[in-house]
């Protein structure tokens, strides 16, 4: 099946830094989502692209939908130390595929106040 | 407000002792899904389903099944399980495709 491969796996950083992790696939997708999850909940959506070239933001957050569809990246500016968690990519094919979500591995981020 | 609600939170179960962790949903959302999520992971999907359709996805162990007896709940039924078992088990709903996920908070299983 399709695999994402998302980098990078942890990121340690100063509060007010900015953050940017990425996303690429052997495959395209027709949509890309960016999840966070906090230790203990479950997976928060934070930002869904649809198309290729789509830049979006969410507040402090900005996700692009690669020309290609083959990646997307997020970046986070200004880090805070609520941002904490695990960040997921994720990508949709469509509805012949049951609009299954295939994830990638994870960005673990760590903000020092 | 509308949501994904999944009990118990937490549940310990004895190995190879029959287990059925719950999901309901306000959101009338026709697509359910169930992952596995074992130590920060990625959410391995397990079976989804569409309406009343249930897909199992290929690699999906025998131990596992689950139940839709109505748009609003959902059970996943793990028969005998192993201590490679314990993970934390999420819920999802959709209005499907293009739309993304909600997840509930999920459910930590303990297997002892």
């Amino acid at each position: 099946g399709q695999q994402l491969n998302q980098s990078p796996q942890s990121m340690f950083i100063q509060e007010g830094e900015d953050v940017s992790m990425n996303c690429t696939s052997s495959s395209i997708f027709n949509t890309w989502l960016w999840y966070k999850q906090e230790p203990g909940e479950g997976p928060v959506l934070l930002i869904a692209l649809y198309k290729a070239g789509e830049l979006t933001s969410n507040g402090r957050l900005t996700a692009q939908f690669g020309i290609t569809r083959k990646d997307s990246f997020l970046n986070i500016s200004a880090s805070i130390p609520s941002d904490v968690g695990i960040y997921f990519c994720a990508g949709q094919l469509g509805e012949t595929s049951g609009s299954r979500l295939t994830f990638g591995e994870g960005t673990q981020l760590t903000v020092n106040p | 407000d509308a949501m994904v609600i999944q009990n118990p939170r937490y549940q310990v179960t004895q190995f190879g002792k029959p287990v059925t962790l719950s999901c309901s949903q306000t959101l009338n959302h026709n697509v359910m899904y169930w992952y596995q999520q074992k130590s920060s992971q990625a959410p391995k999907l397990l079976f989804h389903y569409y309406d009343k359709d249930f897909n199992n996805e290929a690699d999906t162990p025998d131990n596992f099944q689950s139940r839709r007896p109505n748009t609003s709940f959902c059970f996943l039924d793990i028969r005998s399980p192993g201590l490679g078992d314990a993970a934390m088990y999420l819920c999802a709903t959709s209005r499907g495709y293009p739309y993304g996920y909600t997840f509930g908070s999920g459910t930590r299983l303990t297997v002892v």
